[in-house]
């Protein structure tokens, strides 16, 4: 079971969207369309922004969005704001013992 | 509105056990819809999935800890706990607890994790 990839850094200006990629295998964001995406700000606890791939929790925007193709989960941020920078982390059902795994994160940047 | 909090000590000496405990208010922890997860981020490092349990006892752990973990749930107090053993500086990180969701089918149950306890950090040092 090992961490799903991420790239370490993204950025985009005001109101410019970007795209986060999470990679995994077939046995975990392949497998299941139970991929999350996690913000959390520095010093804070992560916070839920999308679940099962392209769901949005009460009171996230809805320029919050998630999609995945074959073992590639995405997360967009569309119309970046200030309060967007912070990091991210994918996590997916990993099946048999209910196992999960999380993503080694992306730092995002508000230029 | 559920919330989760998390105590325990802060420093842990090497090769002892770390403990902490997770007490939650605003729900039950023995409701049929929910695990209960710890995960934990290393200073300046990403989040890792430590395990998660069900309030009848069962539990799920990461393969790359499973040989020093020990999660347990008390009910009666509503609460779930932590025990890591033989740490090292390795160890050292800030460990969360969250809610779990459970949505069961055929391939087992998967789910999200939300709300988030606010963390404590577990320095390991002598």
């Amino acid at each position: 079971q090992s961490a799903l990839t991420q790239p370490p850094s993204a950025s985009g200006s005001p109101g410019q969207s970007v795209t986060i990629s999470c990679t995994g295998t077939s046995s975990d964001v392949g497998g299941y369309d139970y991929v999350s995406w996690y913000q959390q700000h520095p010093g804070k606890a992560p916070k839920l922004m999308i679940y099962e791939v392209s769901k949005r929790p009460s009171g996230v925007p809805d320029r919050f969005s998630g999609s995945k193709s074959g073992n590639t989960a995405s997360l967009t941020v569309s119309g970046l704001q200030a309060e967007d920078e912070a990091d991210y982390y994918c996590s997916s059902y990993a099946g048999s013992n209910n196992l999960d795994v999380f993503g080694t994160g992306t730092k995002v940047t508000v230029l | 509105q559920l919330q989760l909090q998390g105590s325990g000590p802060g420093l842990v000496k090497p090769s002892e056990t770390l403990s902490l405990t997770c007490s939650v208010s605003g729900g039950s922890i023995s409701s049929s819809s929910y695990y209960w997860g710890w995960i934990r981020q290393p200073p300046g490092k990403g989040l890792e999935w430590i395990g998660s349990i069900y309030y009848s006892g069962n539990t799920y752990y990461s393969p790359s800890l499973k040989s020093r973990v020990t999660i347990s749930v008390d009910t009666s107090k509503n609460q779930f706990s932590l025990k890591l053993n033989s740490v090292t500086a390795a160890d050292t990180a800030v460990y969360y607890c969250a809610r779990r969701y459970r949505d069961c089918s055929d391939t087992g149950c998967p789910g999200r994790f939300d709300p988030w306890g606010q963390g404590t950090l577990v320095t390991v040092s002598s």
